[in-house]
């Protein structure tokens, strides 16, 4: 089975800390994506990337940034964190450019003060 | 914006009927469509993807899909209370050279006994 580990299931950080949010994948795939999910809003992409060291900005990509070092891990950066930013991040993974059937990690709440 | 409606629900059926579920989307050169389903706290997990238009059935889900009328839906039959999740409609996009998974918000659907 496909596994994607996201490292924390619940985090709690001040307004203004930088933030690290990591995500490893263990099968081998080229995309990964960072989703945030808010009620009501659904499933936004926030960045993505289909190769080592290579990044692509979603549809809200404003106040984030990532890293992709290594083919199984994408780390999704708040520079300076802030209230808005408050939601549940999904990472998640997919084999190949044009398959898009992707497998989530179980999800971080971020909770800014 | 390329975009992915569902309708918010909740879907209210009775135990050992068949749930509907819809989806519309904007982007007529869409080529890839999945049904995810995510319990409450949890990340969604993928039960069923279409690429052609017609039905696809795997054991109680069909999934159907109308490329001309933009359109997909999901069918469950002999719908039980485990099956009370919210289920999103993703719809792959292709932007910028890229495939993207665009998510709609989400059905609610609760199954009563």
């Amino acid at each position: 089975d496909v596994k994607v580990t996201q490292s924390s299931r619940y985090l709690v950080k001040r307004t203004g800390e930088k933030v690290f949010l990591e995500c490893v994948q263990d099968m081998d795939h080229e995309n990964m994506f960072w989703y945030r999910q808010d009620p009501g809003l659904g499933l936004r992409l926030i960045y993505f990337s289909y190769d080592v060291k290579m990044k692509e900005k979603g549809d809200i990509p404003e106040g984030y940034s990532v890293s992709r070092e290594k083919k199984e891990r994408f780390s999704l950066i708040l520079e300076s964190a802030s209230t808005n930013q408050t939601s549940m991040y999904l990472c998640a993974s997919s084999p190949y450019r044009g398959w898009t059937e992707a497998f989530f990690g179980q999800g971080t709440r971020l909770t800014v003060v | 914006q390329k975009e992915v409606e569902q309708n918010s629900g909740p879907l209210s059926v009775p135990e050992g009927a068949i749930a509907s579920l819809n989806c519309t989307y904007s982007d007529r050169g869409s080529q890839s469509f999945f049904w995810y389903r995510q319990y409450s706290g949890k990340s969604p997990e993928l039960i069923m993807f279409i690429y052609s238009n017609g039905d696809k059935e795997d054991g109680r889900f069909t999934a159907q899909l109308n490329k001309a009328s933009q359109y997909v839906s999901l069918l469950i039959r002999d719908s039980q209370p485990s099956d009370s999740a919210t289920y999103l409609c993703a719809v792959s996009s292709l932007g910028g050279g890229y495939n993207k998974l665009i998510f709609g918000a989400g059905t609610r659907l609760a199954v009563h006994p």
